[in-house]
């Protein structure tokens, strides 16, 4: 079966500093992934997508960044945090081609910026 | 692009009384509704999906109705309990590279005991 994890599930960040948010997705192959950001009490934002190693697609301009260096692997970045960065990242997977667009979501990262 | 709007961002219910949330969706491309339920501090998980060739799906105490005409689909859950309280959010998705959804903006249900 098809497992996803992410990490660390909470870190807190002074402002300037970066971050590096990992994902990894087991027991499938060619899988979509994703990154949501959850504020608190609100909905779910697209961050990026990909559909295939090095292929990234933002949906929001902002002060991240993702990248895919392998199949399975998902990392959402950033050089210098911003209190706004702060939220629920949740990294996501569904799989390519798939007529039931079902998302699956890791357990999440919280990330706090101070 | 898509729009899903949900509709009540908050229901509070009796325990055993059932619970209706709405959302409706702007692009007639989309075919593929899913229901999420996120409980407090945990990951949104599936709990329902409907597919456009349908017009109605249950699975126990929830069910799915889906109006393409009308781009509206509902999620109703009956007879509910303390354990149904929850944010649950609505999406749509289009056959498109990347299968991505759009997600409404959630619902806080609140089962009181």
């Amino acid at each position: 079966s098809q497992t996803i994890h992410q990490w660390p599930a909470t870190l807190v960040q002074p402002v300037g500093s970066p971050l590096s948010l990992e994902c990894t997705v087991e027991g499938t192959s060619n899988p979509n992934l994703y990154w949501y950001r959850q504020a608190a009490g609100r909905g779910l934002q697209l961050l990026f997508y990909s559909v295939g190693i090095g292929q990234i697609s933002s949906e929001v301009p902002q002060n991240l960044s993702a990248s895919r260096p392998q199949d399975r692997q998902f990392i959402l970045s950033s050089k210098k945090l911003l209190l706004s960065d702060s939220g629920f990242y949740l990294c996501a997977w569904s799989v390519r081609g798939s007529m039931r667009n079902t998302i699956y979501f890791g357990e999440g990262s919280w990330l706090t910026v101070v | 692009g898509e729009n899903v709007e949900q509709h009540p961002s908050t229901l509070s219910v009796q325990e055993g009384d059932s619970a209706v949330i709405k959302c409706t969706y702007s692009d007639s491309a989309s075919n593929y509704f899913p229901w999420y339920k996120q409980e407090l501090g945990k990951r949104p998980q599936l709990i329902i999906d409907i597919r456009s060739n349908v017009g109605e799906k249950k699975d126990q105490r929830i069910a799915v109705t889906l109006n393409k005409t009308a781009k509206h689909f509902s999620l109703h859950i009956t007879e509910t309990q303390p354990e149904d309280s929850a944010v649950y959010f609505c999406a749509a998705s289009k056959p498109r590279a990347g299968n991505m959804l759009t997600f409404g903006g959630g619902t806080r249900l609140m089962v009181k005991p």
